[in-house]
């Protein structure tokens, strides 16, 4: 079975500029989150999907970040535009709720994001 | 105030001791700790999770939660040099699938 997907693996873009980031969780997974990691902080909550809704966006620093999960699979998180304070490591992570205590949350391998 | 503290280390053990991570979080409703792992470059991976009192043990790892301290802690017996790490500690606060928050990690080395 596939882990959780993330692409791309680097990206680099100049302030001002749009990048977008896409998350394919593991199949069946319902849950879906992202985040982010600056450097030398500790990782930290964006938001979370469940299928394609959004439950819990009280993460997101502000408006220029827009996530979306169409259909309930994949999900992108879009950064327009870009400003320097937005480098660092975005993750991406899903499960399979199955009772209390067993929400595994499977990471991705992230995106290192890199605003010049 | 960071809502869950781990001493960053490094943490430097000898190949076959007991590697000892601690963890404070502030939040007494937490439910539910998780231990992660972390190689440089690459993506957290579980190991743990508890959510009862007392102690959990897998393999050469034991958890360890006491939520009246409000701390919990993760033992690895016979250190191997391929422990060497980043380990996260991470809180959940409901007991239903939702975010996860994150210490900063405690960098653990093993030597030979």
């Amino acid at each position: 079975e596939a882990g959780v997907t993330q692409f791309p693996s680097h990206s680099v873009i100049e302030k001002g500029q749009t990048v977008t980031l896409r998350c394919d969780p593991i199949s069946g997974h319902d849950n879906l989150y992202w985040y982010r990691r600056v450097m030398g902080k500790e990782i930290k909550f964006l938001l979370h999907f469940v299928k394609e809704s959004k439950q819990d966006e009280s993460g997101m620093p502000n408006n220029r970040f827009l996530a979306e999960r169409t259909g309930g699979t994949y999900s992108t998180l879009k950064v327009q535009p870009a400003e320097l304070e937005d480098s660092g490591v975005y993750f991406c992570a899903s499960s399979q709720y199955l009772g209390r205590g067993t929400d595994t949350q499977y990471f991705g391998p992230g995106t290192r994001l890199t605003v010049l | 105030q960071k809502e869950v503290e781990q001493n960053s280390g490094p943490l430097s053990v000898p190949e076959g001791a007991i590697a000892s991570l601690n963890c404070t979080y502030s939040d007494r409703g937490s439910q539910s700790f998780f231990w992660y792992r972390q190689y440089s470059g690459k993506s957290p991976e579980l190991i743990m999770f508890i959510y009862s009192n007392g102690d959990k043990e897998d393999g050469r790892f034991t958890a360890q939660l006491n939520k009246a301290s409000q701390y919990v802690s993760l033992l690895i017996r016979d250190s191997q040099p391929s422990d060497s790490a980043t380990y996260l500690c991470a809180v959940r606060y409901t007991g239903t699938a939702s975010k996860l928050t994150f210490g900063t990690g405690t960098r653990l080395q093993v030597t030979l």
